[in-house]
C-alpha cells in the first residue's frame, strides 16, 4: 500500500518567515494530494490540495508543489503569522469516489511572534 | 451549515469494556470514514462506508473493532473489550459522491485505563 512520509515533524519560524513542509509517497498511481490544518482539539481542516496533472497550486499565502517524477511534495506558507501555529498534515490517496487518505505522521509549526 | 459532528467528544473506560463511538456526516454525503489517531502521529485509515455498506474494511486493526452505518447517515464505531492499545483520536469524515474532498469532525478522545 501508500506511505506517506512527512518532514520535519517540527518546525518554528519567526513570523513574517516562511514555512515549508515536505512530503513523499511510496505509491505512483496516486494522485491527489491534500493538505489538512489540525488545531488543538479540532479535527483536521483541508486548506489547500493539488492533483498530479498540475504542479503548483497557490491561494493566497499558502502555495502546495508536486513533483510527480520523484514522488514528492510540499507546502509553502509564506508571511506566517501566529494563528498559522498548528499541526499540519499531508496525504495522498488514488483519488475519486470512495477513497481513502493515506496521511503523513503532521508537522508541528510554531510561528514566534 | 452544519459540519461533521461527533460523540462522546471524550471517553474515558476501563480495560475490557465496550465502547460505541457515534458520527453524524454532513447532511447528503454518501460517503463516510472513520480514522484512528494516536498521540503525536498521523491518521490511520480504519473503514469507510458507500451508503450503508463497508467495502473497505481493511483497516480494521482486529475483529474487536466493528462499525455500522444507518439510513446512509449515522455511524458507530464499536469497540469490544478495549485495550490500552485502543486509546486515540478516533476522527470521523465526510465526503459527496466525486468529490475527494473529506470534511473531518472534531474526534472522539477515547482513553483506556
Amino acid at each position: 500500500g501508500e506511505n506517506v512520509e512527512q518532514h520535519p515533524s517540527t518546525l518554528s519560524v519567526q513570523e513574517g518567515d516562511s514555512a515549508v513542509i515536505k512530503c513523499t509517497y511510496s505509491d505512483s498511481a496516486s494522485n491527489y494530494f491534500p493538505w489538512y490544518k489540525q488545531e488543538l482539539g479540532k479535527g483536521p481542516q483541508l486548506i489547500i490540495d493539488i492533483r498530479s496533472n498540475v504542479g503548483e497550486k497557490k491561494d493566497q499565502r499558502i502555495a502546495v508543489t508536486l513533483n510527480k517524477t520523484a514522488k514528492h511534495f510540499s507546502l509553502h506558507i509564506t508571511e506566517t503569522q501566529p494563528e498559522d501555529s498548528a499541526v499540519y498534515f499531508c496525504a495522498a490517496s488514488i483519488g475519486g469516489n470512495f477513497n481513502k487518505f493515506y496521511f503523513g505522521s503532521g508537522t508541528k509549526l510554531n510561528v514566534k511572534p | 451549515g452544519a459540519g461533521v459532528s461527533q460523540s462522546p467528544s471524550n471517553k474515558v473506560t476501563e480495560k475490557g469494556k465496550d465502547v460505541e463511538l457515534r458520527c453524524d456526516p454532513i447532511s447528503g454525503h454518501t460517503a463516510l470514514y472513520w480514522y484512528r489517531q494516536r498521540l503525536g502521529q498521523g491518521l490511520e485509515f480504519l473503514i469507510y462506508f458507500q451508503g450503508n455498506s463497508a467495502p473497505d474494511k481493511s483497516g480494521l486493526p482486529s475483529d474487536r473493532f466493528s462499525a455500522e452505518r444507518t439510513g446512509e447517515s449515522v455511524s458507530t464505531l464499536t469497540i469490544q473489550r478495549t485495550q490500552q492499545e485502543d486509546s486515540a483520536v478516533y476522527l470521523c469524515a465526510s465526503s459527496l459522491v466525486g468529490s475527494d474532498t473529506q470534511y473531518f469532525g472534531p474526534g472522539t478522545r477515547l482513553t483506556v485505563l
